[in-house]
């Protein structure tokens, strides 16, 4: 069974540094064609992609996020962590990190997911 | 990064069939994936690769795409399908890129 929680702070400051941590099990990500993404979701909003490693450590970012944001994985403790910095309040949203697959035609989706932690951005 | 877009609500009656579409330029060459999200709840995939059903998901729910649009049906819709749905696919440019959202009210 596979599972995934996220955890970090709930209320960051404008101009601080936002750190998430995705904890999950049921797979490896030292497992070949593994991949974890992170994704958000502003209340009563659309989704919107963060970030992508794979299993070989290959990043991937949002390009409207891209100088933001920074992935990156502890393999032998089964955790992805996400940092963004320079949060503003435009920023507060759910937060979910997701298994990530490959579907051919350089296309990806996500299978299962975390429950989410919502993060406020405001001073 | 361009855009999917979808209607923002849909009404179905239950037991009728609920259709929801999702347009973009890309449809044509890109797959397109569903996801259910209730009410506080993490997004559920229902429809993955246009028209393949994951596990444990009902077949009421099947996905179609032509041109430019795919689409989403429920067949027989269930109080329990209330919901937004979100379609999800790849731009022109690689972009991951979900949906505008539509709300489902089964009533």
């Amino acid at each position: 069974q596979v599972t995934l929680k996220e955890s970090g702070p709930a209320l960051v400051k404008p101009t601080q540094t936002l750190t998430l941590t995705c904890t999950f099990s049921g797979f490896s990500l030292s497992t070949s064609s593994m991949r974890v993404s992170w994704i958000r979701q502003p209340p009563g909003k659309a989704l919107e992609w963060l970030a992508r490693i794979d299993w070989d450590d290959d990043k991937f970012y949002s390009t409207s996020l891209r100088t933001r944001l920074t992935i990156s994985k502890d393999t032998s403790k089964n955790q992805v962590v996400l940092t963004m910095t320079n949060m503003d309040p435009v920023d507060t949203a759910t937060y979910y990190c997701a298994r990530t697959w490959y579907s051919g035609t350089d296309q990806y989706y996500f299978d299962d997911w975390g429950q989410g932690t919502l993060v406020t951005v405001s001073s | 990064s361009d855009e999917v877009t979808q209607p923002p609500s849909v009404s179905v009656s239950p037991g009728q069939t609920a259709r929801i579409t999702c347009s973009g330029d890309a449809l044509p060459k890109k797959y397109a994936y569903w996801y259910q999200q209730k009410s506080g709840q993490a997004p559920v995939l229902v429809i993955y690769e246009d028209r393949r059903r994951p596990s444990g998901i009902p077949e009421r729910f099947s996905g179609s795409s032509s041109g430019t649009m795919a689409t989403l049906t429920i067949s027989g819709a269930q109080v329990e399908d209330e919901a937004d749905y979100y379609c999800y696919s790849t731009d022109s440019s690689g972009n991951h890129v979900f949906g505008t959202g539509t709300k489902v009210t089964v009533l």
